[in-house]
């Protein structure tokens, strides 16, 4: 069973500031998925890796398969980035379950 | 762009009771996926199907049950309710696996 391990646990900072979440997991993946969740919110998927980088308006998510480690940054932060981020991997086929980090739990002051 | 659908959002039962949870996928997408979150917990992956047969079993337990239908909308049956079953239920579908779509949730507490 893969081990996902997300760091921080939780992140609070001011607008404007540049926000690094990382996730480490220990065995190999087909995919990787960052997810933002709000509170008492659903799950939004924020991007799908299995290598390289990808940048969506403020994110950037970039993944190194032989570290097996990945990073999540956010320019520019606004408190509306206010959420939970989670990492999550995926080890067999594509029709197989996501195994989930705990979440980075970030907080953007004004 | 139409998204996972989700029904009932909410849904109070008692201890013993059973509920039915459904999920629609986005249209053209023919792989479902269940996840069960605890309150304060990371989500659990449940069950995943895929053409309308079951592909991976997490940690389900046995008195759940799920299936996906002709037209790939899927329905998470749990029978004898525990108070440990109250969480939010994830439903998520793909079109080829690999990224996932996630709905909005069903929030199932349990009395």
């Amino acid at each position: 069973k893969n081990e996902v391990e997300q760091s921080p646990q939780n992140l609070t900072a001011q607008e404007g500031e540049f926000i690094t979440i990382n996730c480490s997991y220990s065995v190999g993946i087909s995919a990787l998925h960052w997810l933002q969740q709000h509170p008492g919110g659903g799950i939004v998927s924020l991007f799908m890796l299995s290598s390289g980088k990808k940048k969506h308006g403020r994110l950037i998510a970039t993944i190194n398969i032989q570290e097996k480690h990945s990073s999540l940054h956010i320019t520019a932060s606004h408190p509306r980035d206010s959420a939970v981020y989670i990492c999550a991997v995926g080890s067999g086929g594509g029709a197989d379950g996501l195994t989930f980090g705990k979440g980075t739990h970030l907080i953007i002051q004004p | 762009a139409a998204g996972v659908i989700q029904s009932p959002r909410h849904l109070i039962k008692e201890k013993r009771e059973t509920a039915t949870l459904k999920c629609y996928p986005i249209p053209r997408h023919d792989t479902v996926y269940w996840y069960q979150q605890g309150p304060g917990q990371d989500p659990q992956f449940l069950i995943s199907f895929y053409e309308k047969m079951q592909s991976d079993k997490g940690s389900i337990p046995d008195r759940f049950s799920a299936q996906q239908f002709s037209d790939y909308h899927s329905e998470l049956n749990m029978s004898s309710l525990e108070l440990g079953d109250s969480a939010l239920y994830f439903c998520a579908s793909s079109p080829s696996g690999y990224e996932q779509y996630f709905g909005p949730g069903t929030r199932l507490t349990v009395t």
